[in-house]
């Protein structure tokens, strides 16, 4: 069965506490992405990666950083996470090779900082 | 910055009916265009994705693409209360882009 796997599902935390969100799709696909949900922006894209050690900013890139260590694994990292990171975070990897847009999503991650 | 539009809503559709969704782009040079199906506290689902001018049909869904408006749309036939969600569209490739999604109810 096709699964992209986000964990924490919800964590609160504090303004500067450094934190990771985890990504991990059995497709064995290429391309991954990450994108927050807030109210009224809809979905926007933070970074992108079409392969192993190949990634990319997406829209909202600042205050995020992410790494591409092997195919199956997309981490989010908040080095120093602010309010205004508060948002549902979805990781995204695609349906088929070559298709980047046709995507499959996580469950999502709700972080909320304080 | 690449925008994709859509109207809000809510649209409310009586059961039975079409229900008719409607996204604008402004890139010109975009090539692919998706609608993604997020239900309330779920995570955006694929269900159509069009690349070429005209229709594609799927079920009870129809995609309609029209490069030169710059304008994309999900037509849903026989409406059921299942299609009540929220329905996104999305333009692009790697860096795709999505409007802030539409809110269909389906009245029984």
């Amino acid at each position: 069965e096709a699964q992209v796997t986000q964990n924490p599902r919800y964590l609160i935390t504090v303004t500067g506490k450094k934190l990771t969100v985890t990504c991990s799709q059995n497709m064995n696909h290429e391309y991954m992405s990450w994108y927050r949900q807030d109210p009224g922006l809809g979905l926007r894209q933070i970074y992108y990666s079409m392969n192993v050690e190949v990634t990319d900013k997406g829209d909202v890139p600042e205050g995020y950083k992410v790494s591409r260590k092997e195919k199956r694994n997309f981490p989010l990292i908040l080095e120093s996470p602010s309010p205004n990171q508060t948002s549902l975070y979805f990781c995204a990897s695609s349906l088929k090779q070559g298709a980047t847009g046709e995507l499959f999503f996580g469950e999502g991650s709700r972080l909320t900082v304080l | 910055q690449k925008e994709v539009e859509q109207n809000s809503g809510p649209l409310s559709v009586p059961e039975g009916a079409i229900a008719s969704l409607n996204c604008t782009y402004s890139d010109r040079g975009s090539q692919s265009f998706f609608w993604y199906r997020q239900y309330s506290g779920k995570s955006p689902e694929l269900i159509m994705f069009i690349y070429s001018n005209g229709d594609k049909e799927d079920g009870r869904f129809t995609a309609q693409l029209n490069k030169a408006s710059q304008y994309v749309s999900l037509l849903i036939r026989d409406s059921q209360p299942s299609d009540s969600a929220t329905y996104l569209c999305a333009v692009g490739d790697e860096k795709l882009t999505f409007g802030t999604g539409t809110r269909l109810t389906i009245i029984p």
